[in-house]
Order: structure tokens, then sequence, then C-alpha cells
């Protein structure tokens, strides 16, 4: 069982905006930044936002996240067929001494 | 161009030993820590192990603590993980993944990652 929490699912038409949620607690989101990966069966998975809200280069600006306290979120805006994936929350856990990922959402483009 | 590449993947018996490499290229390898993130069939991403960028520090998952250790080599610009004690429940894609900062901790991201290599412990 994850430490993270997220829906396992989340979907919308082509254009809608989706938001994903990541729940933690004091000792890893609330303590630390929470980073959100970009996983497609078969592919390395890729970095997507670290830091909360910052976008590496390359990530379209339809991507954005935020962070509250001890939880997080991911947005997709402008819903694409391939932003089909799974995507994972994760963050550094201070009372664990470990890196945790949360269970994955897997985000379907109706 | 920041390459990272598994190998040393394959079939071996419940209670065996298996050596993963990963081959990095393209930056410094000094200059970074570095982990070994894992998939099991059917399952999410699951963080196993990093080590700092000289390997003086080094940490586990608790499922894998006493059974797997992670390594580096400076001057071959090489991850390994030796993953001995083999259970039918850590097969899985193995993948390396590269820190952005030369110690874990706080702050910590995976920049940049490989394709994997796939595992499987069965009888």
């Amino acid at each position: 069982q994850s430490v993270l929490t997220q829906p396992s699912s989340a979907s919308g038409p082509p254009g809608q905006r989706v938001t994903i949620s990541c729940s933690g607690n004091i000792s890893n989101i609330g303590g630390s930044t929470v980073n959100w990966y970009q996983h497609l069966p078969g592919t390395a998975p890729k970095l997507l936002i670290y830091r909360n809200t910052q976008r590496p280069s390359g990530v379209p600006n339809r991507f954005s996240a935020s962070k509250s306290g001890t939880s997080a979120s991911l947005a997709i805006s402008g819903l694409q067929s391939e932003d089909e994936a799974e995507y994972y929350c994760a963050s550094w856990d201070d009372s664990l001494n470990v890196v945790i990922f949360g269970g994955g959402t897997k985000v379907t483009v109706l | 161009e920041v390459q990272l590449v598994e190998s040393g993947g394959g079939l071996v018996q419940p209670g065996g030993s298996l050596r993963l490499s990963c081959a990095a290229s393209g930056f410094t390898f000094d200059d970074f820590a570095m982990h070994w993130v894992r998939q099991c069939p059917g399952k999410g991403l699951e963080w196993v192990s990093a080590i700092s960028w000289n390997s003086a520090d080094r940490v586990q998952a608790d499922s894998v603590k006493g059974r797997f250790t992670i390594s580096r080599d400076s001057v071959k610009n090489i991850l390994y993980l030796q993953m001995d004690s083999l259970r039918v429940e850590d097969t899985a894609l193995y993948f390396c993944a590269r820190d952005k900062k030369i110690l874990y901790g706080s702050g910590t991201y995976l920049d940049f990652w490989g394709p994997g290599t796939l595992v499987t412990v069965a009888s």
C-alpha cells in the first residue's frame, strides 16, 4: 500500500481539463517537495513536474501542478490522446528515509 | 545526451542471485546520486534503493533490505544492483534513474530514467 494516495483512474474527452490529487502526510509532502512522473508502458518514466510546480524543458505548459500542506495535484488542460498514460506523484519521506511513490493514476482520453 | 541503459535481467530461481548494471553516459556520473526503481507486473512504480555521488551514503526500501546492495563504479560510469535471496515477488521491470542532486533526500527528484531490464523470479 502506497504512502501517497492517488485516485486509480481519471478520464476526459479531448480538450478537457483533468486533475489528479496526491495525498500524503507531514513526513513526506508536508516536509518535502512533490514530483510528478508520466509513464507509458514499455518506455522509461519521464519527469513531468519537479519541486511542486516546475516543468522541465520540453514539457508542454498544458501540465501544471500545485501543493498545499500535505496534498498536491497535477492538472492536464487541453487533454490530448498522447496524454494517455500512468501518472505518479512522488516525494521524499523524512520519517522512513526513502523515496515514496503514489499508487499511480491511469489517465484515459475518451 | 544523457543516456542510462540497464542490463543483467533474466530468469532466476527463487533464492538465486542476479546483478543488474546501468551504464551511464552523456553526463558527469560523479556529480549525481543514482536510484533503482522497479515496477512489478500490474503494479505501480516502487522505489528500491539509492546511492550518493561518492558511495558514502546508501539507502534501501524495507522490502529489499538485507538482500539487495546498490553500488557504483565511477571509473566505468556504471550503477549496480546486486540482488540476493531473490523472491517471486521481486519479479519486476527494474529502472535506474538519475537524481538531480549529489545526495538523495528532501528535494530529491529523478530527472532521467533508463528503459528498464526485466527480472523474472520463478521455478
